[in-house]
Formats: structure tokens, C-alpha cells, sequence
């Protein structure tokens, strides 16, 4: 399986930006096509898709949310941050199944 | 609006099995692949089954083959998760989540999420 390591947590303050990082085991991109995608956890709330192939805001999302990288080195920018970003975000791969998810990063406020 | 609604869950014994249903409404459900993730508590995201939009591919992830069974029934706007032989680490929120329409192959990213079942497996 692919394993997705992202850090525990990042704390940051409002009206700053913010990078989360996610890095594979092995690459997830197919040709140009980077497959990760990026998660909003809030408490209390089921995850809902901010970014998909690495790059691609879903539908609804603020263009404040940003998705950049390919074959194992993948981020996720938000900037700038406000308070309704405090969450856990996760990445996640479908180039190989099983998909995976990585552990989580919760953001902070500093 | 996308709209996924599970029910079923609860607490259980172990050995015991379940049946989790997700109720979809505004979509095509018969055009979309459907999956069940489910997260423990406190902890991470866990892909359990896909089931594509006919029911032709169906895949499983190790830690469940053999004992969970996903199912759907397009008729009706609805996926299910038969559970068996539950044991102590299945206990967690259960989400029903709609296959990316981006998706490439057969690993899909996950476009729409319900507000998930709890299941507890407990003596």
C-alpha cells in the first residue's frame, strides 16, 4: 500500500498562509496526471473535498485554497488563513488501491 | 443538492453482524461508484469497499475481505455495507462517499461525503 506521511500538526496564525505537506512512498502521478487529493475535517463533521488531482479546487471552495506538487511531494496552501480553516486536513491517493489517506495535519491557531 | 444519508449503525457484539444503508438523493445514482470509508475515534480516514455504478466491480480493503459485503440497489438510490464476524477494531464512524466524476482508473478520490453511522463493537 502507498503510505501518505503528513506532519501531526501546524500552528499559524490568522490572516498568514499556510502550508501543509504530503509525501508518498512512491509516486502518484500517471503521466500528467497527479493523483492527490486534499480533505477539510472539521470537528464533529465528515471530510469534504477541498482539492482533487493535486491541483483542481472542487466545487464551492474558496480560491484561498490551493493545491500544488507531483510524484511523491504534494501541498496544500491556504492564504490567507481565516478562523473557519481551523480543521484536520488529509490527503489522499488514488493511483494505487488500496486508496490511502495520510494521518492528518490539525491546524492551529498561534 | 448531493445528499448521503447512512443509518444502521449502533452497538454490537462480537461475532455479531450489521447492516449499514446510505440513502443518496440529488444525483444520477446509478451513474456514480460508491464507497464506505470509516474513521475510528480519534483517529484517521480508513477506505473500506468501492462498488462501481452497476455493481460489476466490487473491491475490498484487506482488513475487511471475507467479513463485510457492500452492495447497492439502483432502484431504490441506495448502497449498503453487510457486516459479519464483527470485531473490536471495526468500532467507528461509518461514511458513505460518492466516487470523484474525475476519477482515472479503478481508485477513485471521493467527492461527497455523508455525515456518517456509528458502529460500536463491544461486549
Amino acid at each position: 500500500d502507498i503510505v501518505l506521511t503528513q506532519s501531526p500538526a501546524l500552528a499559524v496564525s490568522l490572516g498568514q498562509r499556510a502550508t501543509i505537506s504530503c509525501r508518498a512512498s512512491q509516486s502518484v502521478s500517471i503521466s500528467r496526471y497527479n493523483l492527490m487529493h486534499w480533505y477539510q475535517q472539521k470537528p464533529g463533521q465528515q471530510p469534504k473535498l477541498l482539492i482533487y488531482r493535486a491541483s483542481n479546487l472542487a466545487s464551492g471552495i474558496p480560491a484561498r485554497f490551493s493545491g500544488s506538487g507531483s510524484g511523491t511531494d504534494f501541498t496544500l496552501t491556504i492564504n490567507p488563513v481565516q478562523a473557519d480553516d481551523i480543521a484536520t486536513y488529509y490527503c489522499q491517493q488514488s493511483r494505487e488501491s488500496p486508496p490511502t489517506f495520510g494521518g492528518g495535519t490539525k491546524l492551529e491557531l498561534k | 443538492e448531493v445528499q448521503l444519508v447512512e443509518s444502521g449503525g449502533g452497538l454490537v457484539q462480537p461475532g455479531r453482524s450489521l447492516k449499514l444503508s446510505c440513502l443518496a438523493s440529488g444525483f444520477t445514482f446509478s451513474n456514480y461508484g460508491m464507497n464506505w470509508i470509516r474513521q475510528a475515534p480519534g483517529k484517521g480516514l480508513e477506505w473500506v469497499a468501492s462498488i462501481s455504478s452497476s455493481s460489476s466491480y466490487i473491491y475490498y480493503a484487506d482488513t475487511v475481505k471475507g467479513r463485510f459485503t457492500i452492495s447497492r440497489d439502483n432502484a431504490k438510490n441506495t448502497l449498503y455495507l453487510q457486516m459479519t464476524s464483527l470485531r473490536s477494531e471495526d468500532t467507528a464512524l461509518y461514511y458513505c462517499a460518492r466516487q470523484g466524476i474525475h476519477t482515472m482508473g479503478i481508485t477513485a478520490y471521493f467527492d461527497y461525503w455523508g455525515q456518517g453511522v456509528m458502529v460500536t463493537v463491544s461486549s
